[in-house]
């Protein structure tokens, strides 16, 4: 079946710090890829996506490509803020079959910023 | 902005009783989710409906959950009897149709069973 995998966390960076987070899926077929974000106390909101292989989703400074050839999709920003703390999921969505659409989460990945 | 409601927000409970979670969906959004979160974990779904239809519920434990969608709209959740390990938050979501690759969230219900 499928599968989402990311890198263990929590992270902690100081602000206009680098980050990545590592994403890695099984999957048969060929899923769209996301993000999704979810601040404290709050729902998951979507972050960003790519639906084929080399696109690149970008939103709020963040980025992700989708490598089909290591089946990959790590999120990266180039300078974190304090605002950007929260946790992040990896998703993909089934191609095909009766649970068309349906996300399979990564375990999620707890981001701390500090000033 | 439109969103996608869920109530309560919070619910405590003891082992045994019954509980029951609401979730309005986005006007004109026909497939509708229910997730699981388990503290530390992602989402795991529970059950998927497209208008009245469940399309998806292998993951919904059906001795003790049910769920329904009656006129294709609202959306209830119900856990009897509740059970320690169901302490989670659930998450409702939707989109417009299936495989639209974009699913709404809503802010969730937190379940604590005592």
């Amino acid at each position: 079946g499928n599968s989402v995998t990311q890198m263990e966390g929590p992270v902690t960076l100081s602000e206009e710090a680098f980050l990545t987070i590592n994403c890695t899926y099984t999957a048969t077929g060929y899923p769209s890829l996301f993000w999704y974000v979810q601040y404290p106390g709050e729902g998951l909101q979507l972050l960003l996506k790519a639906t084929k292989a080399d696109d690149k989703g970008s939103n709020k400074g963040f980025e992700a490509t989708y490598r089909k050839e290591t089946t990959s999709f790590h999120l990266e920003k180039g300078s974190v803020q304090v605002s950007d703390s929260a946790v992040y999921f990896c998703a993909l969505s089934d191609a095909g079959g009766t649970s068309y659409g349906k996300l399979t989460f990564g375990q999620g990945t707890i981001l701390t910023v500090h000033p | 902005e439109a969103e996608v409601a869920q109530s309560p927000r919070y619910k405590i409970t003891e082992k045994s009783q019954a509980v029951a979670f609401w979730c309005d969906p986005i006007s004109g959004h026909a497939t509708l989710y229910w997730y699981r979160q388990i503290l530390g974990q992602g989402p795991e779904l529970l059950v998927q409906f497209q208008d009245e239809s469940v399309v998806d519920d292998s993951q919904l434990p059906k001795d003790r959950f049910s769920a329904e969608r009656l006129k294709g709209v609202d959306s209830t959740l119900k856990i009897q009897p509740a059970e320690l390990g169901d302490s989670a938050m659930y998450l409702c979501a939707s989109s417009f149709k299936p495989g639209a690759n974009v699913l709404t969230f809503g802010a969730g219900s937190r379940l604590t069973v005592l």
